[in-house]
């Protein structure tokens, strides 16, 4: 099955650092979203990308659809000690079973944050 | 706070018994998916129902089995449990035609 590629695992940062992840795909997205998770949680959205090329914010995240649809990239800059979690990528691919809007979820990118 | 509810939040049971976990899901949304997360895992789709009817199965066991009621609450089933049925399970809701999944809160599930 299709498969996301989510790098790096996980990162140990200083508080007040910019944090880079990215998603890769095989395959054609046509939608790309980055969502964030706390232990015991549920995967709360952050941003959603339609368009590729599109960059969008959110307060101190940036995400970026790739030109060639098949990767995205999420920033976050000046960390704090609350956007600790495990951020995931997930997206739709271009082609699906059935027409179904399931999504395919990269394995997450675990972030600590030392004050 | 999503606008998906999950209940139980905590379930423990003893292997080979039978549980179902509940979900409702945003007001106006038709779309209920379903995703199991073990241990350090990713997010594992189990089932997509749209408006009542199965849309999609992903890495569902043929022990699990779910539905959506005309309400557009969902449950889903799970049947002779294992060990290793211990996990996060996690339900999503989206509008009609549209990608962006809200979830709910997960069902803690432990199998002793």
């Amino acid at each position: 099955g299709q498969q996301l590629n989510q790098s790096p695992q996980s990162m140990f940062i200083q508080e007040g650092e910019d944090v880079s992840m990215n998603c890769t795909s095989s395959s054609i997205f046509n939608t790309w979203l980055w969502y964030k998770q706390e232990p015991g949680e549920g995967p709360v959205l952050l941003i959603a990308l339609y368009k590729a090329g599109e960059l969008t914010s959110n307060g101190r995240l940036t995400a970026q659809f790739g030109i060639t649809r098949k990767d995205s990239f999420l920033n976050i800059s000046a960390s704090i000690p609350s956007d600790v979690g495990i951020y995931f990528c997930a997206g739709r691919p271009l082609i699906t079973q059935g027409g179904s809007e399931k999504l395919v979820f990269g394995k997450g990118m675990k972030l600590t944050v030392n004050p | 706070d999503s606008g998906v509810t999950q209940t139980p939040k905590h379930l423990i049971t003893a292997t080979g018994q039978r549980v179902t976990l509940r979900c409702s899901p945003r007001s106006g949304d038709l779309s209920v998916y379903w995703y199991q997360q073990s241990l350090d895992q990713g997010l594992q789709f189990l089932i997509h129902y749209y408006n009542g009817e199965e849309r999609a199965k992903g890495n569902i066991l043929e022990r699990f089995s779910a539905q959506q009621f005309p309400d557009l609450h969902s449950e889903l089933n799970l049947s002779s449990l294992e060990l290793g049925d211990s996990a996060l399970y996690f339900c999503a809701s989206s509008v009609s035609y549209a990608y962006e999944q809200y979830f709910g809160p997960g069902t803690r599930l432990t199998v002793t």
